[in-house]
């Protein structure tokens, strides 16, 4: 099993809607969680971070934490072209020795007009 | 002002050759990272500087070899380079890395360096 699993997409909406994108993890002791984004030939770009269970928002980004369930989610309403990038979910785990960052293989989200 | 700087932005070399990739913060993070991404845009951590100290050393060929002269600093130098290693390579930095609930795990990346090898 992976560290951290995403669908890989794409994940295609239209302009407007309500993109969701989830994210589930091995290690049930982890405690902070990430998104990022990163457009193409981008850097990755902090969107999220949520160390609770349940909702926390932020402008249109609202990301969910169900460490019962061993899932993260970030859900983005009125979605916009501008939206579309790859959605890396990262989770800080102890891993091979060592407390780090894991990614996903990353979400690609395309917004149509 | 840029947060996390990286120079070179690409780097075209040819097999055999030694390089070096720099890394600059100036949010007066203790911890810094290089992290590879391949062509598959898979993006996994290689070392890990806490206040000058190796602390992460992933399983990462002796030809790859970190420095930190400072906190801010962080170099990555690359020996007998191999067709394998064009990648993009990610510097980042945090606050600290003291696991838990903590806004000091997170991770700034720098704008990252296109290797490619010939």
């Amino acid at each position: 099993q992976k560290e951290v699993e995403q669908n890989s997409g794409p994940l295609s909406v239209p302009e407007g809607a309500i993109a969701s994108l989830n994210c589930t993890y091995s290690d049930r002791g982890s405690q902070s969680f990430f998104w990022y984004r990163q457009y193409s030939g981008k850097s990755p770009e902090l969107i999220m971070s949520i160390y609770s269970n349940g909702d926390k928002e932020d402008g249109r980004f609202t990301a969910q934490l169900n460490k019962a369930s061993q899932y993260v989610s970030l859900l983005i309403r009125d979605s916009q072209p501008s939206d579309s990038a790859t959605y890396l979910c990262a989770v800080f785990m102890f891993s091979g020795g060592y407390n780090k960052l894991i990614f996903g293989a990353g979400t690609r989200l395309a917004v149509h007009p | 002002d840029t947060a996390v700087s990286q120079t070179p932005k690409y780097l075209v070399t040819q097999m055999g050759n030694d390089k070096s990739i720099k890394c600059e913060q100036n949010l007066g993070h203790d911890t810094m990272y290089w992290y590879k991404q391949d062509s598959k845009k898979f993006l996994k951590i290689m070392f890990s500087y806490n206040n000058k100290e190796l602390i992460i050393n992933e399983t990462v060929p002796n030809r790859f070899s970190p420095k930190s002269p400072d906190k801010a600093h962080l170099n990555l130098h690359i020996n007998s380079l191999e067709l394998g290693d064009s990648a993009v390579y990610f510097c980042a930095s945090s606050q600290d890395t003291t696991g838990g609930r903590s806004s000091y795990n997170e991770q700034f990346f720098g704008p990252g360096t296109r290797l490619t090898v010939l």
